[in-house]
């Protein structure tokens, strides 16, 4: 089945400086790729997500980029602020198998 | 639109019992996952229901049992409970079964004791 690898575990940035989280994925079929924000104590929230037919998206200071050759995409974030500081998931999708959730990365913006 | 709602939001179970943790999806939504969230190990999926089916099951085992009724509403079972099952059990509904963005609800939060 599929698995997502998700790097790094732990992030920590200055405010204003950007973030980037990587994850690479397995399966070649897999066609969709959303990141999802949880902060503390609070449900996972959809923030970005990108199809295979897509090679980057933006959204304000938020991003993502997919390269399918190589299974992997990232998150980027820029300009970053206190209210960035929350847990981040990437996921991915094949068929009809459900979203496969990679293990986080808790980024942390230091003011 | 109300979002998904999970009950209850806290519970303290001891080793041995069971436990029924109920979701209601966003209204239209006709599927619902489940997904285990524990530290260290990020969301690890349980099952998927759409039209009162199980669609999708995760390695987890026969312990965990689930089902969806005809107005979408889930619940979830866990029995003879645990330690290691502690953990926050979050449902999820999208309109349609797999490849679409999903909802989470609050969670469930279970301590095995």
């Amino acid at each position: 089945g599929e698995n997502v690898e998700q790097h790094p575990s732990t992030l920590s940035v200055q405010e204003g400086d950007s973030a980037v989280i990587k994850c690479t994925y397995s399966d070649s079929a897999s066609n969709y790729f959303p990141w999802y924000k949880q902060e503390l104590g609070k449900r996972p929230q959809l923030i970005i997500d990108i199809r295979s037919n897509v090679g980057e998206k933006k959204d304000q200071r938020i991003a993502v980029t997919l390269n399918k050759t190589a299974k992997h995409f990232s998150l980027h974030i820029t300009e970053t602020q206190p209210e960035d500081s929350a847990v981040y998931f990437c996921a991915s999708h094949s068929g009809n198998t459900p979203l496969v959730f990679g293990k986080g990365t808790r980024l942390s913006v230091i003011a | 639109k109300a979002g998904v709602t999970q009950t209850p939001r806290y519970l303290i179970k001891t080793r041995g019992q069971q436990v029924t943790l109920s979701c209601s999806p966003i209204s239209g939504h006709r599927s619902v996952s489940w997904y285990q969230q524990t530290p260290g190990q990020g969301l690890q999926f349980l099952f998927e229901y759409f039209s009162e089916t199980q669609r999708n099951k995760g390695n987890f085992p026969g312990r965990f049992s689930g089902r969806q009724f005809s107005n979408s509403r889930s619940e979830m079972n866990v029995s003879t409970l645990e330690l290691g099952d502690s953990a926050l059990y979050l449902c999820a509904s999208s309109p349609i079964l797999s490849g679409n963005t999903i909802y989470f609800g609050e969670g469930s939060w279970l301590t095995v004791v």
